[in-house]
Parts: C-alpha cells; sequence; structure tokens
C-alpha cells in the first residue's frame, strides 16, 4: 500500500523559511516523479512544484518560483520542498503527491498524502 | 496558463438521480499524436485528501464504481454520477495534465437533495 507523509509544516513569520518533508512507502520510489500540491483553507487546490523520479527536472508554479525548491533522495524515499520567503498566501495545507507515470511524466496523481499545515502570520 | 473553468458551483441531487459536473479548459488539452485528452477529474470528501477518479478524460481508475463516468474532448467535458449515492458528497476537481503549471478548477460541491 502506498504512504505518503509528510511533516514540518508549522507557524511561521512572514519571510521566514521552512522545509516540508515527505516519506515514502509501499512503491519503488526512485521510479516515480513527485508533486506538491497546497489547498489553502476552504479553498481549491493548487499545484505548487514537481520533481522527476531522476532528480534531472523540476517545474514550479509561478506564484513559488525563485522562493520554493523542490528536491528528493531517492536512497532515503523522501521528497522535500523548501521555502523562503514565505508569505501570507502560502498559508495552506499542503500534500505530497505521487505521479501516476512510471519512469514518465503523466502529470496526474494516484496517490495523496493527508498533508501538513503551513500558517504563515506575523 | 491554461484556466480550467468548472460549473455549477454546487449542486443538490436527490439519490438515484444523475449529477452532471461541467469543466472547460483555456485551450484544447488534446495531444493529437495519440487522440488523448490530458483531462483528470478527482474527488474530495471531507476531512480527507483528493481521490483520482478519471485519467484522459475518461479512463476509470481501478476501484472507481461504474457510476462515475468522463466524457468530452478539445475544451469541454463533463464528470457524470449516474446514480448519486450518499458517500458521493464530495468536492469533485478537474484538472488539466497536457502541460505546466498543471492548473485545476474551482470544484464544484455536489450535496443530496
Amino acid at each position: 500500500e502506498v504512504q505518503l507523509v509528510e511533516s514540518g509544516g508549522g507557524l511561521v513569520q512572514p519571510g521566514r523559511s521552512l522545509r516540508l518533508s515527505c516519506a515514502a512507502s509501499g512503491f519503488t520510489f526512485e521510479d516515480y516523479s513527485m508533486h506538491w500540491v497546497r489547498q489553502a483553507p476552504g479553498k481549491g487546490l493548487e499545484w505548487v512544484s514537481g520533481i522527476s523520479w531522476n532528480n534531472k527536472s523540476t517545474d514550479y508554479a509561478d506564484s513559488v518560483k525563485g522562493r520554493f525548491t523542490v528536491s528528493r533522495d531517492n536512497a532515503k524515499n523522501s521528497l522535500y520542498l523548501q521555502m523562503n520567503s514565505l508569505r501570507l498566501e502560502d498559508t495552506a495545507l499542503y500534500y505530497c503527491v505521487k505521479d501516476s507515470g512510471f519512469l514518465e511524466w503523466l502529470l496526474h496523481f494516484d496517490s495523496w498524502g493527508q498533508g501538513t499545515l503551513v500558517t504563515v502570520s506575523s | 496558463d491554461i484556466v480550467m473553468t468548472q460549473s455549477p458551483d454546487s449542486l443538490a441531487v436527490s439519490l438515484g438521480e444523475r449529477a452532471t459536473i461541467n469543466c472547460k479548459s483555456s485551450q484544447s488539452v488534446l495531444y493529437r499524436s495519440n487522440n488523448k485528452n490530458y483531462l483528470v477529474w478527482y474527488q474530495q470528501k471531507p476531512g480527507q485528501p483528493p481521490k483520482l477518479l478519471i485519467h484522459w478524460a475518461s479512463i476509470r481508475e481501478s476501484g472507481v464504481p461504474d457510476r462515475f463516468s468522463g466524457s468530452g474532448s478539445g475544451t469541454d467535458f463533463t464528470l457524470t454520477i449516474s446514480s448519486l449515492q450518499a458517500e458521493d458528497v464530495a468536492v469533485y476537481y478537474c484538472q488539466q495534465s497536457y502541460t505546466p503549471p498543471l492548473t485545476f478548477g474551482g470544484g464544484t460541491r455536489v450535496e443530496i437533495k
């Protein structure tokens, strides 16, 4: 069974940094691209970032480009999101998400974690 | 960026009746080379993460009841629940998987009338 467990969320002041982690199990992590998707309280879904299975390709939403960095450690079955220069509008539940494609980008998501809440407030 | 627009924002349907949700993309999500529409549907129940229902506009995921069906091509798509059950109360989102940045519709809340 696929399991994705996020951690690292919390309350942070505007302009500060936070690093999210996602521990993956139940599948061969190094064979799948991974993504972060966020959901502001009471709002819809927003794709944040994706990283290819082999670490060679990353992509970002315009709203976070230049501030967030996605990375992964295939030896540790882990996905990360380094978030710098946080803004009030980054407040959201951040989901770690598995791409459906085996050794390819299919860009749809067949497994989701429960999310970790990031609150940006002074 | 491709803008995804869903309608209606919410709908209330009687048990056993049909529910229809629409999704429109600002540009075509049909790849001519393989004739696939890169349109996805998710279901999100209260307090839960989204669940993948349908990809490539009409391909149901394993384990998804066959009362859920997807249709459409190009820029106009529909998710149909043929006979609404109580457990189908949720918010439904479409998403284009055609090109980054990946974008979602605003969601449609389905309730029991």
